[in-house]
C-alpha cells in the first residue's frame, strides 16, 4: 500500500513564526499535493507540484509556499503564520485517479 | 469553475438503516467522480470511483451511480453499521493543466447508532 507520511500530527506555533509541514510518500508519485481542511469548508487546495522543482498555485496559496527538492518529499511552508492559519492540513500523493492522503498535522497558531 | 456540492449535515442514523448522501456537481468537461471517507483522527480514504457517465461505483457495501443528464453522483448503501460512522467527501476530477486536481465538496457528517 501507500504511504503518505506526515512528520507532525499535532503542533502548536507563535504568531509570526515560520512553520514548515512536512510529507513523505513511498511510491514514486510524480503528483503531490496540500490542501486545508476546515469546517463547513472541506478540503481546498493550497498548493501542487507534478514534478521534482515544479509546483503550482492551488485555490487558497496566499501566506503560503511549497519546496519539492526530491521527488519523495512535498513540505508547506508558512512564512509568517497567523491565526487564520489555525487549520488541518493533508498532504496527498496519486497518479491520476484515487490519491492517498496523510493523516493529517493540525496546526494551532496563538 | 468546477464545484462540488453536498447535502448538509450531520445526519444521524440507526443501525441496519438506509443511507443517502447527495452530491451534485458543476464541471465544464467530463470528470471523474469519487467517494472519499474520513474516519476520526484519519485522514481520507478514497471509498469508491466512477469515471464516465452511467458508470456505478462500489466498495464496503456503498454504491454510487454518475448521472451525467443530472450531474449527481449520490452515495448509497443499503444497511448502515456503527462503524460507518465517518465524514464522507464527494469530489470530482477533471483533467487541468498539469496534473490531476481534487475537488471536493465540504463533507457530511453520518453517526449511526447501535
Amino acid at each position: 500500500d501507500v504511504k503518505v507520511t506526515q512528520s507532525s500530527r499535532y503542533l502548536v506555533k507563535r504568531t509570526g513564526e515560520k512553520v514548515f509541514l512536512e510529507c513523505v510518500q513511498d511510491m514514486d508519485h510524480e503528483n503531490m499535493f496540500w490542501y486545508r481542511q476546515d469546517p463547513g469548508l472541506g478540503l481546498r487546495l493550497i498548493y501542487f507540484s507534478y514534478d521534482v522543482k515544479m509546483k503550482e498555485k492551488g485555490d487558497i496559496p496566499e501566506g503560503y509556499s511549497v519546496s519539492r527538492e526530491k521527488k519523495e518529499r512535498f513540505s508547506l511552508i508558512l512564512e509568517s503564520a497567523s491565526t487564520n492559519q489555525t487549520s488541518m492540513y493533508l498532504c496527498a500523493s496519486g497518479i491520476n485517479y484515487g490519491y492517498t492522503f496523510g493523516s493529517g498535522t493540525r496546526l494551532t497558531v496563538v | 469553475g468546477d464545484s462540488v456540492t453536498q447535502m448538509e449535515g450531520p445526519v444521524t442514523l440507526s443501525e441496519e438503516a438506509f443511507l443517502t448522501i447527495n452530491c451534485t456537481y458543476t464541471a465544464t468537461g467530463y470528470p471523474s467522480l469519487f467517494w472519499y471517507v474520513q474516519y476520526p483522527g484519519e485522514g481520507l480514504q478514497l471509498l469508491l470511483k466512477a469515471t464516465k457517465a452511467d458508470d456505478k461505483g462500489s466498495n464496503k457495501g456503498f454504491e454510487a451511480t454518475y448521472r451525467k443528464e443530472t450531474t449527481s453522483f449520490h452515495l448509497e448503501k443499503g444497511s448502515v453499521q456503527v462503524s460507518d460512522s465517518a465524514v464522507y467527501f464527494c469530489a470530482l476530477s477533471e483533467p487541468s493543466g498539469s496534473a490531476r486536481q481534487l475537488t471536493f465538496g465540504s463533507g457530511t457528517q453520518l453517526t449511526v447508532l447501535p
